[in-house]
């Protein structure tokens, strides 16, 4: 149980194009999603809080207009990259949790690539 | 600023044999603790958790310590196994933040068969 899956797993795309990363947990309804970020041998850095229905609450230094989410079902949320940049690139991974005090379960990334 | 951090970057350790990673946090507020294990190229995988009221949880092969006195949590490995390696995260619970995480920094541990 409590699988998420996260879709494309790898893109490469031309600089200035925007792109969609979706995060979905299939056996079960998470009402938070988390999106993070990581760079090779670093750790995880949380870009921000999705709530499905409401605005997401993005960690200082994230810029919400860069970064789109949408968390529009207890199922779905999604990251949009918007205008990509090689500076953008890097490794994306979602996840979600049933409840506070409940772990948050993991998609297994997304490798953005911009050329 | 709060943090919670790893003592060692990477541990090698031989097939069979029994892991330790230790990780310290700062905040003493935190009440709920996570290790994950992430293998290359995949997201972190859930391994054991504990809450603050408990000093000791067991899984299979694996056991959380954690002591609340010194800020200190440990991961302990038994009989390691090759498919073991992997980077281990611990990861602190801020519930009174909206239950993020705040990850360590990680610790590869490499199985030497």
């Amino acid at each position: 149980g409590a699988v998420v899956s996260q879709h494309p797993s790898w893109v490469i795309c031309k600089s200035g194009t925007s792109v969609k990363i979706e995060c979905r947990s299939l056996d079960f309804q998470a009402t938070t999603m988390f999106w993070y970020r990581q760079f090779p041998k670093q750790s995880l850095m949380l870009m921000a809080t999705s709530n499905e229905g409401s605005k997401a609450t993005y960690e200082q230094g994230v810029e919400k207009d860069k970064f789109l989410i949408n968390h529009a079902s207890l199922t779905l949320s999604t990251l949009t990259v918007t205008s990509a940049h090689p500076e953008d690139s890097s490794f994306y991974i979602c996840s979600a949790r049933v409840g506070m005090q409940q772990p948050q379960h993991f998609g297994d990334g997304t490798r953005l690539s911009i050329l | 600023g709060e943090s919670v951090g790893l003592h060692l970057p990477t541990l090698s350790v031989q097939e069979g044999d029994n892991s330790i990673i230790n990780c310290a946090y700062s905040n003493s507020a935190s009440d709920y603790f996570i290790w994950y294990k992430q293998e290359s190229g995949k997201g972190p995988q859930f391994i054991i958790d504990i809450r603050s009221n408990m000093d000791k949880r067991q899984g299979q092969r694996v056991t959380v310590l954690l002591n609340k006195t010194v800020k200190h949590l440990s991961l302990q490995i038994a009989a390691t196994q090759p498919g073991d390696s992997a980077v281990y995260f611990c990861a602190e619970n801020k519930g009174n933040q909206g239950g993020k995480l705040i990850f360590g920094q990680g610790t590869e541990l490499s199985v030497k068969p």
